[in-house]
């Protein structure tokens, strides 16, 4: 499959420290990424999304950044709070959606 | 709650069986996906549909097979199951065929 097996990557974070999950893309020609959110029992919920012509976009205490040179996205969370546990997938798009293996989150309060 | 609708919501069968998976897209979408989720493979791109038309197909096994009905609301059947099939499945829907998604709470199959 398109996916990799899954030992998923985990990254620890104080309650009020800033986040960054980072992301590796596939394809060069992606138009279009997008962060998902997954918690526990639940569907993934769309976090924030990032076109392939721009570079930085922001919203409520989130940040995606997007480096096309070396295929690489991440997602930066400011403050973060017990809530933001979770795991985050990062998705390209270019002819499909594709989403990586994801990112387990864990706040310690 | 995201406004997708997936029923049902758990479903246990036997190796063999046949099983079909609900799905309502939000009011106005006219895009549905679904997603296979399981331990060790992740979140898999099965099949899109937009407006009734088969619009992206990704890992999707030949035993299985999806509609989108003219209401819009789509179903995934999964034929000749087997144990590996087990995992969780999602549908989604987005307004149009490129923009954001929206996810289902999703149906859990267990295969025995």
């Amino acid at each position: 499959g398109e996916s990799v097996g899954l030992h998923l990557p985990t990254l620890s974070v104080q309650e009020g420290d800033n986040s960054i999950i980072n992301c590796a893309y596939s394809n060069s020609a992606s138009d279009y990424f997008i962060w998902y959110k997954q918690e526990s029992g639940k569907g993934p919920q769309f976090i924030i999304d990032i076109r392939s012509n721009m570079d930085k976009r922001q919203g409520q205490r989130v940040t995606v950044l997007l480096n096309k040179t070396v295929k690489h996205l991440s997602l930066q969370i400011a403050a973060t709070q017990p809530g933001d546990s979770a795991v985050y997938f990062c998705a390209e798009r270019y002819d499909k959606v594709i989403f990586g293996p994801g990112t387990s989150l864990s706040v310690i309060p | 709650d995201s406004g997708v609708t997936q029923t049902p919501k758990h479903l246990i069968t036997a190796t063999g069986q046949r099983v079909t998976l609900r799905c309502s897209p939000r009011s106005g979408d006219l895009s549905v996906y679904w997603y296979q989720q399981s331990l060790d493979q992740g979140l898999q791109f099965l099949i899109q549909y937009y407006n009734g038309e088969e619009r992206a197909k990704g890992n999707i096994l030949e035993r299985f097979s999806a509609q989108q009905f003219p209401d819009l609301h789509s179903e995934l059947n999964l034929s000749s199951l087997e144990l590996g099939d087990s995992a969780l499945y999602f549908c989604a829907s987005s307004e149009e065929w490129d923009n954001e998604q929206f996810f289902g709470p999703g149906t859990r199959l267990t295969v025995l």
